[in-house]
């Protein structure tokens, strides 16, 4: 199985600041025949289903402000809030659907510092 | 507008069966591979299992604390695919959602499993 592992588990970040989110996975999400990277970032507020954010590790999905970004490859990848809105507070998971089992990272709580 | 509606989940003691389902309207249902995902409270997200759509031949992959015990099912006349738990255990209580092809989830259906 392919393990995801974020980092942090949790951060406080100020208002207007940058906010960095990590994930690796234990082996490469990276489909050499079409150089695209099986993982997705999504944003859970409280008592609300996952949305998603980012796709293909880069692209974000229609409607997501552009502070949101995303990037890395292979096994390595990182969310980017530009500036922090407090409408940001919540739980992001990655998640790769290269192979199955399917799986998530544990999880990082984003709250105001 | 894409859609996921699930129902079906309500309270069952250890050792019984419930079954989900997930309504879909506003994509298309035949060509789209249907996930579930659950979640305990208070805890991260957990990949359940999927069924592929007909052209890759209804196949379905499980997630391992679940396979042989759980079932995922689809019904094209009715857009809605299914998913019927047995021998239900206490560590199986959590929100289950449905989700399209990564993009669009449900609003999520509570399942406890207690005595």
């Amino acid at each position: 199985d392919i393990v995801m592992t974020q980092s942090p588990d949790s951060l406080a970040v100020s208002l207007g600041e940058r906010a960095t989110i990590n994930c690796k996975s234990s082996q490469s999400v990276l489909y050499s025949s079409n150089n695209k990277n099986y993982l997705t970032w999504y944003q859970q507020k409280t008592g609300q289903p996952p949305k998603l954010l980012i796709y293909w590790a880069s692209t974000r999905e229609s409607g997501v402000p552009d502070r949101f970004s995303g990037s890395g490859s292979g096994t390595d990848f990182t969310l980017t809030i530009s500036s922090l809105q407090a409408e940001d507070v919540a739980v992001y998971y990655c998640l790769q659907y290269y192979d199955t089992p399917y799986t998530f990272g544990q999880g990082t709580k984003l709250e105001i510092k | 507008e894409v859609q996921l509606v699930e129902s079906g989940g309500g309270l069952v003691q250890p050792g019984g069966s419930l079954k989900l389902s997930c309504a879909a309207s506003g994509f298309s249902f035949s060509d789209s591979a249907i996930h579930w995902v659950r979640q305990a409270s208070g805890k991260g997200l957990e990949w359940v299992g999927r069924i592929r759509s007909k052209a890759k031949n209804f196949a379905t992959d499980y997630a391992a604390s679940v396979k042989g015990r759980f079932t995922i099912a689809r019904d094209e006349s009715k857009s809605t695919a299914y998913l019927q738990m047995n021998s239900l255990k206490s560590a199986d209580t959590a929100v289950y959602y449905c989700a399209y092809n990564w993009t669009h989830w449900g609003q999520g259906t509570l399942v406890t499993v207690s005595s």
